[in-house]
């Protein structure tokens, strides 16, 4: 059971948009904590897509957008091409001695 | 470019210790925070501990603490953890990855490759 929590699986077709929703509570993401988001290729580490809540790493395509609102998080791709097809992670941080790092459960992307 | 790799994995019986090391190139190691990060078999991303640049702060997910022991020698740029007391549910691939500023709140952005730990008898 993930702290942050994200649907298994979204799907679109090529060229359409879809958003990856990431759910927190007020000790974490809605007590002030920056939210990053990750992609993971088949068989690759994970690579750093969003930072910050909404900020794209040098290399990453503008197709790739996050947001923070409140308690929840959203990953947006617009312009979605095949190569997108991945999981994407979620992760803040939690106050308190029990966790620091926090990531979601991750998200399976499928291209139609 | 910046880059890590992860050593250390291996085979090991339930109850017993390894230790695993990641070698840091192509930036000042001494001013990240570094984490572990790892990937059961099939499963998702989990935190497992993070040191501050100058392993002034260091944090460990419940399911490690008191088995589990970061350090880092910025000297070598190297980071470690010694696992002991493994268990069945240790098993996956663990992950070294560099915090974008010292204190480990700002996202991971360079990752290793990983390295596979295996607990079995």
């Amino acid at each position: 059971q993930s702290v942050l929590t994200q649907p298994p699986s979204v799907s679109g077709a090529p060229g359409q948009r879809v958003t990856i929703s990431c759910s927190g509570s007020s000790s974490n993401i809605g007590a002030g904590y920056d939210v990053h988001w990750y992609q993971q290729l088949p068989g690759t580490a994970p690579k750093l897509l969003i930072y910050g809540n909404n900020n794209r790493p040098s290399g990453v395509p503008d197709r790739f957008s996050g947001s923070k609102s409140g308690t929840s998080a959203s990953l947006a791709i617009t312009g979605l091409q095949a190569e997108d097809e991945a999981d994407y992670y979620c992760q803040s941080y939690a106050s308190g001695l029990s966790a620091r790092v926090v990531f979601g459960g991750g998200t399976r992307l499928t291209v139609l | 470019e910046e880059q890590l790799v992860e050593s250390g994995g291996g085979l090991v019986q339930p109850g017993r210790s390894l230790r695993l090391s990641c070698a840091a190139s192509e930036f000042t190691f001494d001013d990240y925070a570094i984490h572990w990060v790892r990937q059961a078999p099939g499963k998702g991303l989990e935190w497992v501990a993070t040191i501050s640049r100058k392993s002034d702060s260091i944090g460990y997910a419940d399911s490690v603490r008191g088995r589990f022991t970061i350090s880092r020698d910025n000297a070598k740029s190297s980071l470690y953890l010694q696992m002991n007391s493994l268990r069945g549910e240790d098993t996956a691939l663990y992950y070294c990855a560099k915090d974008r500023a010292d204190d480990g709140y700002y996202g991971l952005d360079v990752w290793g490759q990983g390295t596979t730990v295996i607990v079995s008898s």
